[in-house]
């Protein structure tokens, strides 16, 4: 079973445009993780949010986590065409170390 | 610094065949984790190591899915006999195994198209 679902399943944007995307998971977590996977690619991690932290950026990106509704959002601004890719949420959770619980993915197509 | 490899990168077998998948992790890196992706899918753990260690192999189908990890760095996930459903991406990740919190480092992934 996975732990989170991303929101919306599928998005389409202009270059330019900011990109966002929800994950909902549901038990307590220890910390949250965002993937980014080319097409016929392994994953690449891209930001981690402690459960003590509420926001986090990187570049481009933006995590924000809502401990009390089970939710973080990722928000990549000014996308480009090389954003294109499939974006996974991953929980840790407390009673198990190490390990991550993937989302189904939200896959994003940037159109130049 | 090298990235986690895997090989081969793809592999077309009929049913009830064998298949082995091969993995390197990033040197240093004492966790050690086998995923199987499928289509449209988030990865599913299936094994994971600490050093030659298997601490969690509860989401292995132990009746035709076998894997080791030798000396504690490469390690190989086997499949005997193959059957459609597992027909997937098997993905091999490594993590320095220092902490909980800890960014999980991936592989290009082995596809597998099981006829």
């Amino acid at each position: 079973s996975q732990q989170g679902e991303e929101d919306p399943q599928a998005l389409s944007i202009q270059e330019g445009e900011n990109a966002t995307m929800n994950c909902s998971y549901k038990t307590s977590i220890n910390n949250l993780q965002w993937y980014r996977q080319n097409s016929g690619r392994g994953l690449v991690h891209l930001i981690l949010i402690r459960s003590n932290e509420r926001e986090k950026h990187s570049g481009r990106l933006r995590v924000t986590l809502d401990t009390s509704k089970k939710s973080s959002s990722l928000l990549i601004t000014a996308s480009r065409a090389a954003d294109t890719a499939s974006y996974f949420c991953a929980t840790g959770t407390t009673d198990s170390w190490g390990k991550l619980q993937f989302g189904a993915g939200t896959q994003v197509v940037v159109t130049p | 610094e090298a990235g986690v490899v895997q090989s081969p990168r793809y592999k077309i077998i009929e049913k009830k065949q064998p298949v082995a998948f091969w993995c390197n992790p990033i040197s240093g890196h004492n966790t050690l984790y086998w995923y199987r992706q499928n289509l449209g899918q988030g990865p599913e753990l299936l094994i994971r190591y600490e050093n030659e260690e298997a601490v969690d192999d509860s989401q292995l189908p132990k009746d035709r899915f076998s894997a080791e990890r030798l000396k504690g760095v490469d390690s190989t996930l086997k499949i005997q006999p193959a059957e459609l459903g597992d027909s997937a991406v098997y993905l091999c990740a490594s993590s320095p195994g220092q902490g909980q919190q800890e960014t999980q480092y991936f592989g290009p992934g082995t596809r597998l198209l099981v006829l």
